[in-house]
């Protein structure tokens, strides 16, 4: 069994829809949490970085932890087409990164 | 303010052959890892240094290596290249190692194809 666990869609959604991604994990060293964006064929991009069990908003987007449930989501509001792309979750213990298997995301104008 | 910067970004070797990858980390930002995105596993952490020191490696065989110079610039190197290292390889720098406010920031990435 993987430590993370991430759907891998992909997820389809209309212009406008608020979408949620999420995933799981095992390993309760797990200290910090990511969400990377990805384009094709470019390096991934740091969305959101968390470290406590809770919410924490910037812009469109709100990451929610809950580590009693070793479960992390991200939600983006009135997703626009350009956000289309892979979405990773990545937890860190220490300066080590393990990642989900990423969500593709597709917004359909 | 420059990002990570990889180089280069594509390139095609022979199986057997060796190659070298190299990553300028953000400037100030000390700390780089190697990861190695494929398909099939996904990214997967391959070392990181830290002050020209190898402070963890993930489970690559021997093959892969790395270091770090004193102006924090890094390069990895695979040797006796198979089929299955064809992958993208990605550097991360951070400003310091395993802090609490310590985010990580991706290259652009290499790609490699073994032919």
């Amino acid at each position: 069994q993987k430590e993370v666990e991430q759907d891998p869609g992909p997820l389809s959604v209309p212009e406008g829809a608020i979408v949620s991604l999420n995933c799981t994990y095992s390993n309760s060293a797990f200290q910090y949490f990511m969400w990377y964006r990805q384009y094709s064929r470019k390096g991934p991009e740091l969305l959101m970085y968390t470290y406590s069990s809770g919410n924490k908003e910037d812009g469109r987007f709100t990451a929610q932890v809950d580590k009693s449930s070793k479960y992390i989501s991200l939600f983006i509001r009135d997703s626009q087409p350009s956000d289309s792309a892979t979405y990773l979750c990545a937890m860190r213990k220490g300066n080590m990164l393990t990642f989900g298997g990423g969500t593709r995301l597709m917004v359909k104008p | 303010k420059a990002g990570v910067t990889q180089t280069p970004r594509y390139l095609i070797k022979t199986r057997g052959q060796q190659v070298t990858l190299s990553c300028s980390p953000i400037s100030g930002h000390r700390s780089v890892s190697w990861y190695q995105q494929t398909p099939g596993q996904g990214l997967q952490f391959l070392f990181e240094y830290f002050s020209e020191t190898q402070r963890n490696k993930g489970n690559f065989p021997g093959r892969f290596s790395g270091r770090q110079f004193s102006n924090s610039r890094s390069e990895m190197n695979v040797s006796t290249l198979e089929l299955g290292d064809s992958a993208l390889y990605l550097c991360a720098s951070s400003l310091v190692a395993g802090a609490a406010g310590n985010t990580i920031y991706f290259g652009e990435g290499s790609w490699l194809t073994v032919v």
